[in-house]
């Protein structure tokens, strides 16, 4: 059982690259979304997703792009790499967009030098 | 001011302990709280899910909603070393998908 699939699980930028990092779910949630963690900050909601062609904002929207094309995946676009985007990344999904019963990925490790 | 709040801790108790961990809140349209476990360098996992206040029992674990005071607890009866992780506090207001969380308690159970 694959459950959330997140790629890579480490990654080195320099300031100013753009990447993607990428989420994949095969339970056929229609509830996505994207939360950055930080020591003493917990987890912050980033996008999330209530289902193919509809994304939104969450607390920490600014310098992230999304968007869902399918059910399945969810990237996470880098625009313009910063160090204050050094954190660990966890996509999660969810059956229905109430949000409640997340199921997380292993998370990507993410650091902007 | 973060609509949710979590003591940091960290928290360190002997093998056999109640422990309760607390959170507070601001926004009083939350009607689901959940509780999740993370260990180390691991996605968190649902502990447990509340609709509304009231009570929840599973195991050892005691999930508490206090809807007029803005306050939820969860009590771990006869902690154990596998208990050690760091416990968040998730709430959603049920429309729109946002769930958030808390900043996160790091508890420790000694053997």
């Amino acid at each position: 059982n694959a459950g959330v699939t997140q790629t890579p699980k480490f990654q080195v930028l320099k300031t100013g690259q753009s990447m993607t990092l990428q989420c994949a779910q095969d339970m056929n949630h229609e509830y996505m979304s994207w939360y950055r963690q930080d020591p003493g900050m917990g987890l912050r909601l980033i996008h999330y997703s209530v289902g193919a062609g509809i994304t939104d904002q969450g607390e920490v929207p600014n310098g992230y792009n999304v968007s869902r094309s399918t059910t399945e995946d969810f990237p996470l676009r880098l625009l313009s790499a910063a160090p204050s985007q050094t954190s660990v990344y966890f996509c999660a999904s969810s059956q229905t967009w109430k949000g409640e019963k997340l199921f997380f990925g292993s998370g990507t490790q993410l650091s902007v030098l | 001011q973060k609509e949710v709040e979590q003591d940091p801790g960290p928290l360190s108790v002997p093998e056999g302990a109640i422990v309760s961990l607390n959170c507070t809140y601001s926004n009083s349209a939350f009607q689901y709280f959940m509780w999740y476990r993370q260990y180390s360098r691991k996605g968190p996992e649902l502990l447990m899910y509340t609709y509304s206040s009231g009570n929840k029992e599973d195991g050892r674990f005691t999930a508490q909603v206090d809807k007029s005071s803005k306050y939820i607890s969860l009590f771990i009866r006869d902690s154990q070393p596998s208990d050690s992780a760091t416990y968040l506090c998730a709430m959603s207001e049920g429309e729109g998908g946002k769930l958030i969380f808390g900043q996160g308690t790091e508890l420790s159970v000694k053997p």
